[in-house]
């Protein structure tokens, strides 16, 4: 499967817990996107990453969230310090390059649960 | 920032009916894209739009880029059971990076 893979596809975190969400872009993508989706929401962006950068993360919270994406293996977008709003479907998408001529690929998500 | 208005968010249709839904946007976009979300999945692109004007089919999906830059529709004739799911509108502008934006959804549900 050379699809956008995500994983887990379920996380339960206690409060006050760290939650690790990985992505796997397609093979040759290398610009990576982070959105989040609440419950009856549409998807919200959080941050944009190629290789060793972030490009924008205007819409990540300012604190307990960071993400990246290393020269090898997988992005992560890290949530330190969980709390209940942070329950949500977290998806990831790639492409080869910055315009949607290409298309967002998204992956099947992770779906982190705070109890 | 850019927002996206997306209607109707929600609907209930007979199956063989013809659906449509719309996304008007505060702002112009160059490119519009049509996503279909299953339940438990992420987005799948269903139809992209590049100019303004453009009307493109992908079997009983059509969908068009308002001539305005500011909208775009998107009908499916004949629904069948597996239509059900949400349709998210996303738009975004090209110059230089910009980042996609997406509307709310509509959640279409097939009543066979």
């Amino acid at each position: 499967n050379a699809g956008v893979m995500q994983n887990p596809r379920h996380l339960v975190r206690r409060r006050g817990q760290e939650a690790r969400l990985r992505c796997s872009p397609m093979k040759g993508h290398s610009h990576v996107y982070w959105y989040r989706q609440l419950p009856e929401e549409g998807l919200k962006f959080m941050v944009y990453l190629q290789k060793e950068n972030i490009i924008d993360e205007s819409g990540m919270p300012k604190e307990r969230f960071s993400a990246e994406f290393p020269k090898e293996g997988p992005s992560i977008l890290r949530i330190q310090q969980v709390v209940r709003g942070d329950s949500a479907a977290y998806f990831c998408a790639s492409s080869p390059g910055t315009s949607t001529n290409y298309g967002y690929t998204f992956g099947s998500g992770t779906r982190l649960t705070v109890v | 920032g850019q927002q996206l208005n997306q209607s109707p968010q929600s609907m209930f249709i007979q199956e063989g009916e013809d659906v449509s839904m719309n996304c008007t946007s505060s702002s112009i976009f160059n490119t519009w894209l049509w996503y279909k979300q299953d339940p438990g999945e992420g987005p799948v692109l269903l139809i992209a739009l590049y100019k303004a004007g453009e009307l493109t089919s992908n079997g009983r999906l059509t969908a068009q880029f308002g001539i305005t830059r500011k909208d775009s529709f998107l009908n499916i004739s004949a629904s069948i059971p597996s239509d059900v799911g949400i349709y998210f509108c996303a738009g975004q502008y090209s110059g230089g990076y910009q980042k996609v934006t997406f509307g709310i959804g509509t959640k279409l549900q097939v009543i066979p």
